[in-house]
């Protein structure tokens, strides 16, 4: 069965670094064609994807936030992380990991349930 | 980037009722469209991936189709669950997009 769950600060200040963790199970990053993705959605808004990491260490990031952005994995220990540099109050969204298994076809095939992440002076 | 415009933003439906929604691409994606459900607390799951084809577990009454830049999404008869969001997604070039979402609700 395949589980992700999102953790992260609940609440930081402008100009500070935001660093997720996805803890999931059931599968391995370390898997030919798994990877991970990370996906925000402002509340009422819709869907923006930042960043994937691939079982081969290969890292894609959203260009329009590529400089803040850093997306890795731990493999031993079933993780991935992303940080997102110098947030101000547009970054504040609700967090999503996603399995990805290119072995069948480039979607997100599993999904986290979010964690809120506001950010506020 | 490649933008997807869905519509309509919501929609209005009774049970029973055979409803589409549509998704338009700015260009060209080769039939890369996925579709995606969201539930009011904030579950999110897969229905269609390559257009056309059926996540499993998800139930026959959705399906997909389109080509080019049209693509569509179509639940055959509304069940009580189908009241969500729904959202398309091109990954036919990077960054990947999504659609702003299609809000059905029940009328």
């Amino acid at each position: 069965q395949v589980t992700l769950k999102e953790s992260g600060p609940g609440i930081l200040q402008p100009s500070q670094t935001l660093s997720l963790t996805c803890t999931f199970s059931g599968f391995s990053l370390s898997t030919y064609g798994m990877g991970v993705g990370w996906i925000r959605q402002p509340s009422g808004k819709g869907l923006e994807w930042l960043a994937n990491i691939w079982w081969d260490d290969d890292k894609y990031y959203n260009p329009s936030l590529k400089n803040r952005l850093t997306i890795s994995k731990d493999t031993s220990n079933n993780q991935a992380f992303l940080k997102i540099t110098n947030v101000d109050t547009a970054d504040t969204a609700t967090y999503y990991c996603a399995r990805i298994n290119d072995n069948n076809s480039y979607y997100f095939d599993y999904w986290g349930q979010g964690v809120m992440v506001t950010v506020s002076s | 980037d490649i933008q997807m415009t869905q519509t309509p933003s919501s929609m209005p439906a009774s049970l029973g009722e055979r409803v589409t929604i549509s998704c338009r691409a700015s260009q060209g994606i080769s039939n890369y469209l996925n579709w995606y459900q969201q539930k009011p607390d904030g579950t999110i799951k897969p229905l269609i991936y390559y257009t056309s084809n059926l996540q499993s577990g998800v139930p026959s009454r959705f399906s997909g189709s389109g080509s080019g830049t049209d693509y569509s999404l179509t639940i055959s008869s509304l069940e009580p669950e189908d009241f969500a969001m729904y959202y398309c997604q091109q990954y036919d070039s990077s960054p990947n997009t999504f659609g702003a979402g299609t809000k059905l609700e029940l009328k």
